[in-house]
This record gives C-alpha cells, structure tokens and sequence, in this order.
C-alpha cells in the first residue's frame, strides 16, 4: 500500500536556522502531498499542499516541492522563529472505494530554541 | 463556525469499560473520520464515513465501533477497553468532493488501565 517516511526526530535548531524536515513516499497513481503541522495541545492543520508534480505549496514562510522523479516533498524554511516549535507530519491522500483518506508520516518533532 | 468538536477532552478508564468519544462538526462535511495517534507512529485510521448512514473501516479498527445517523455527528465507541487502546483520538472532517484541507479537533487522550 502507499506509504510515507519522514525523517526521525526531533530536530532542535536555533532561531533563524535553516530548515529542511524531510518526506519521502511510495505510491501508485499520483496522490497530492500535505504538511501538516500540531501545535502543543492542538489537533492537526494543514500547512501546505501539492496536487500534481512540480508544484510547490507555500505558507508561513514554508516550501515544500511535489518531486515526481525523486518521491520527496521535502519541508523547508529559510529563518524558524521559536514559534515554529511543533510536531510535522508529512502526507499523502489516496482514494480508496470512492472515499479520500490521508496517509501519515509518523512525524517530526521540531523545538526552536532563542 | 465552531469546526470540529470532540469531547471529552480527557478520560481515564479500567480494562473492560465502555465508552463513547463524540465528535461533531458544523461546516455541513460528507467525510468524516477517527485517527489514533501513538507516538512514533504517526496517526492512523480507524473507520471513516462518506455520508450518513455509511461507515467503512481504516487501518486499525478492532475494538471500535462507529455510526453516523446525522451529517453532522460521528461517535466512536470503545466496545471493551484495553490498555492498547491508551492513545490519542482526532476526529476530522473534509468536503470529499475536493482534494483538499481535513479539519482536525483538538483531540481526546484515553488511559486505559
């Protein structure tokens, strides 16, 4: 079945550091990619999204490139402010019996230190 | 719009107990679904739903039962609780006609003694 790897965690950076939280995935057919970022406390939101190949989402000061040759949609921000602290989740939707369900990366803790 | 809600926010139960986590949403969704939540491995489906009055099950549903009478509700009920059910639950709902954003609630986390 279709799949996503995330890079394992946690990743501790300091503030203004570059970041690059990996994503790589296995599936048939095209799928759209996701981020999803889960604040301390809080449920999940989508960060940013990617339905067909060489698109790139964009959000927050995030990017994240749908790569068709190499599998990957890699998260990257230029400058993490402290406030960036959370869980990310790479994903992938794929349509099953005529519903749409996300597939999970098992997620990336980031902590942004002053 | 309230989203997605769930209650009980937390709940602690004993090995063998029943109980029902409720969600609900007020954005009018066809799809909506359960997630558990373990650490190191990311969320997984339980039973998902595409309308009223139709459920369908995810990855991991054993010990979980669901209906969906009303657009708007979706419960999840634990039938007899095990410890390997201590978790996180999100519940989510999305408008299936697109690919698009799924709105998470904030969760409920269950201990199972």
């Amino acid at each position: 079945g279709n799949s996503v790897t995330q890079m394992e965690g946690p990743v501790t950076l300091s503030e203004e550091a570059f970041l690059t939280i990996n994503c790589t995935y296995t599936a048939t057919g095209y799928p759209s990619l996701f981020w999803y970022v889960q604040y301390p406390g809080e449920g999940l939101q989508l960060l940013l999204k990617a339905t067909k190949a060489d698109d790139k989402g964009s959000n927050k000061g995030f990017e994240a490139t749908y790569r068709k040759e190499t599998t990957s949609f890699h998260l990257e921000k230029g400058s993490v402010q402290v406030s960036d602290s959370a869980v990310y989740f790479c994903a992938l939707s794929e349509r099953i019996q005529g519903a749409q369900k996300l597939v999970f990366g098992q997620g990336t803790r980031l902590t942004i230190n002053p | 719009n309230a989203g997605v809600t769930q209650t009980p926010k937390f709940q602690v139960l004993k090995t063998g107990q029943s109980m029902t986590l409720q969600c609900a949403q007020d954005m009018n969704h066809e799809y909506m679904s359960w997630y558990r939540q373990d650490p190191g491995m990311g969320l997984r489906l339980i039973h998902y739903s595409v309308g009223a009055g139709i459920t369908d099950q995810g990855e991991v549903p054993n010990g979980y039962n669901v209906s969906r009478s009303t657009t708007e509700d979706f419960p999840l009920r634990l039938l007899s609780a095990a410890p390997s059910q201590t978790s996180v639950y999100f519940c989510a709902s999305k408008t299936d006609r697109e690919i698009g954003e799924q709105y998470f609630g904030p969760g409920t986390r269950l201990t199972v003694t």
